[in-house]
Order: structure tokens, then C-alpha cells, then sequence
């Protein structure tokens, strides 16, 4: 079936410092979208990108669809950046969502 | 910021019974879904109302009815509840219908059926 693969699964880091979190995709995609989520939290979208490179404060999302990835660049990381970001595309033409299985994020002060 | 609401957060109930979920969205969006959530990694539409129109209608059980007054509500109702609908219910709400929009989610009902 589809897949999501997003890596790496859980990531510590100190505060100030960068992070790339990385997401592939095992069929073509048109679209996708960025999730962060708190634990009980909402789903929150960061990005939606069908495609190229997305700035949004500290955050950057990089969509290449011809290789089937997607890259979200944390910078100055900070604690409230702490939990769970997640990958999301469409198939069956958006009958359906496929989550990532989620980058678990941790920054300690 | 919350701008899709939903309530109940969760609900326990019996085989059988009757249950309804609310869903209201303050973006100004056309397009409201209903997705079931079985695992982490699916999420599947039940239905999508474009501007109080219903557009997709999956193949759900005929237990499952959506309900929309105007394009800011979607409602969902559960006519008698199976243990198979035990899962997590989400509400979201897109500018618009079309090739995948930006979804934009609610907090999830979590349903229990005993």
C-alpha cells in the first residue's frame, strides 16, 4: 500500500539549535501538507506545499515531487517547538489522507 | 489559534445507541469533511460538504448521516452504533473542493462503543 516514511522517528535537541526532519513519499503525489501536533493536541497545519520551498518564521518547508520528498528545516529551535510533526498527502484523488508515522521532536532548555 | 470546533472530545456509549457529533468552522471556508480515523496513519473521508451541498459520500453504513444547516456546520450522526465505530472522528474544513486543498483540523472525537 501507500506509504509515509518520515525520519528520523524522535530527535533531542538543546535549545538554539537546528533540526531537519525528513519525509518520503512511495507513490506520486500532488500535493502535501505539514502537521504539527502536541500530545491531545489539534493538528495544526505548518505548511501546505505541492511543491518548492516554503518560509514561515523559524520553519521551512522543501517539496521536490519528482523525487517524492519533503523536508521541513527547524531553526533557533525553541521548547515550544517540542511534539510531534507529521507529513500528510492526498490519494485516491483526496478520498483519503496517508499520515506520516511522525517525527517526535524534544528541545530541552 | 482553534477555528474548527468540535464537541463532543469524547464520548462512551452503548451498542445500539444514538450519537451526534457537532462541527463548526469559523474560517470562512466552502468545503467541511468528516474523516474516521482507525490508526496513526489513515485517515479516511466519510463525506465533504462544498457550500452545505454534499459533494463526497463515501461508502459509509447508512447509520452514518451528515448534517449541515449552513457552510460553517457540518454535523455527524451515528444512528445506532456498532463496535466497529469505536475511533477517533475528525472535522476539518478546506477554502475550498477541488484537487487536495489545505485542510485545516478540529480537535477529533473520540468515540468508545461498549
Amino acid at each position: 500500500g501507500q506509504q509515509v516514511q518520515q525520519s528520523p522517528a524522535s530527535l533531542v535537541l538543546q535549545e538554539g539549535e537546528n533540526a531537519e526532519l525528513q519525509c518520503n513519499f512511495s507513490t506520486s503525489l500532488n500535493s502535501m501538507q505539514w502537521f504539527y501536533q502536541r500530545p491531545g493536541g489539534s493538528l495544526v497545519s505548518l505548511f501546505y506545499n505541492p511543491s518548492g520551498t516554503k518560509h514561515s518564521g523559524r520553519l521551512t518547508s522543501t517539496t521536490v515531487i519528482k523525487e517524492r520528498r519533503s523536508s521541513l528545516h527547524i531553526s533557533s529551535s525553541q521548547t515550544t517547538d517540542s511534539g510531534t510533526y507529521l507529513c500528510v498527502f492526498p490519494y485516491q484523488g483526496g478520498r483519503a489522507l496517508i499520515f506520516g508515522t511522525g517525527t517526535t521532536v524534544s528541545v530541552s532548555p | 489559534e482553534t477555528a474548527v470546533f468540535q464537541t463532543p472530545n469524547y464520548h462512551v456509549t452503548q451498542v445500539g445507541n444514538e450519537v451526534s457529533f457537532n462541527c463548526k468552522q469559523t474560517l470562512g471556508h466552502d468545503t467541511m469533511y468528516w474523516y474516521k480515523q482507525d490508526s496513526k496513519k489513515l485517515l479516511k473521508i466519510m463525506f465533504s460538504y462544498n457550500n452545505k451541498q454534499l459533494i463526497v459520500n463515501e461508502t459509509v453504513p447508512r447509520r452514518f448521516s451528515p448534517q449541515s444547516s449552513d457552510k460553517a456546520h457540518l454535523n455527524l450522526r451515528i444512528k445506532s452504533v456498532e463496535p466497529e465505530d469505536s475511533a477517533v472522528y475528525l472535522c476539518a474544513s478546506s477554502i475550498d473542493w477541488g484537487d487536495y486543498a489545505e485542510q485545516f483540523f478540529g480537535p477529533g472525537t473520540r468515540l468508545t462503543v461498549l
